[in-house]
């Protein structure tokens, strides 16, 4: 079956700009989650969706928001880029249980370069 | 909170040695979750392996092979006859409710191992 897709897989964009990630999960996988890659901090969780419900958020500004649609697909959303931005986004789907077992499938993830 | 360390940052290693990567983890929870994922240069976190709280078990899958223990709180990756292939970033990780959610994961900075033929 067809694995997590993300697109672009790479994107240059200058300081001040937007950008907006995409996200297609596994077939099925109702939970979207989202995770920066960076050198100096590694990956840190950005949030995680559900059934177009956000149900927990990692401690990034507000300029990073995200959304999920009524087929599960994911977008996240930067403004006001700044150079710190640039990272590995990575995108992850599962099914979303509670008890914390969900084995994350991640995408090739998106690689976003601040100038 | 959660915390994950994994004190190797680098390991460099002959093809055919035997190679631990270590996973220390600390956490309040009595019902967590432990991982191990693996990150070729293509980027893809790739899944190796989940283990709960309650089960101490160790595990082998052909070459690779987990220690876990409470005690400690440590879970061990080792990797028997590496082999060029297994060339990546490892990287251990946790789930639980003190790291403020069940749905998602703490990771560790990464173990880049590097195989040489």
């Amino acid at each position: 079956k067809a694995g997590v897709t993300q697109t672009p897989r790479y994107l240059i964009k200058t300081r001040g700009q937007q950008v907006t990630l995409s996200c297609s999960p596994i077939s099925g996988h109702r939970s979207v989650s989202w995770y920066q890659q960076t050198p100096g901090q590694g990956l840190q969780f950005l949030f995680e969706y559900f059934s177009e419900t956000q149900r927990n958020k990692g401690n990034f500004p507000g300029r990073f928001s995200g959304r999920q649609f009524s087929n599960s697909r994911s977008e996240m959303n930067v403004s006001t880029l700044e150079l710190g931005d640039s990272a590995l986004y990575l995108c992850a789907s599962s099914l979303g249980q509670r008890t914390g077992a969900n084995v994350l499938t991640f995408g090739a993830g998106s690689r976003l370069t601040v100038l | 909170a959660q915390k994950v360390t994994q004190a190797q940052t680098e390991i460099s290693v002959v093809e055919k040695e035997d190679v631990t990567l270590d996973c220390v983890y600390e956490t309040r929870d009595t019902t967590y979750y432990l991982f191990w994922y693996k990150q070729p240069p293509s980027g893809e976190l790739v899944f190796l392996i989940r283990r709960n709280s309650f089960d101490e078990q160790n595990e082998i899958s052909g070459r690779y092979s987990w220690n876990f223990q409470k005690s400690t709180s440590s879970f061990n990756f080792t990797i028997t006859a590496s082999q060029v292939v297994d060339s990546a970033v490892y990287f251990c990780a946790l789930s639980g409710l003190s790291g403020g959610s069940n749905y998602k994961l703490t990771f560790g900075k990464g173990t880049l191992l590097t195989v040489n033929p």
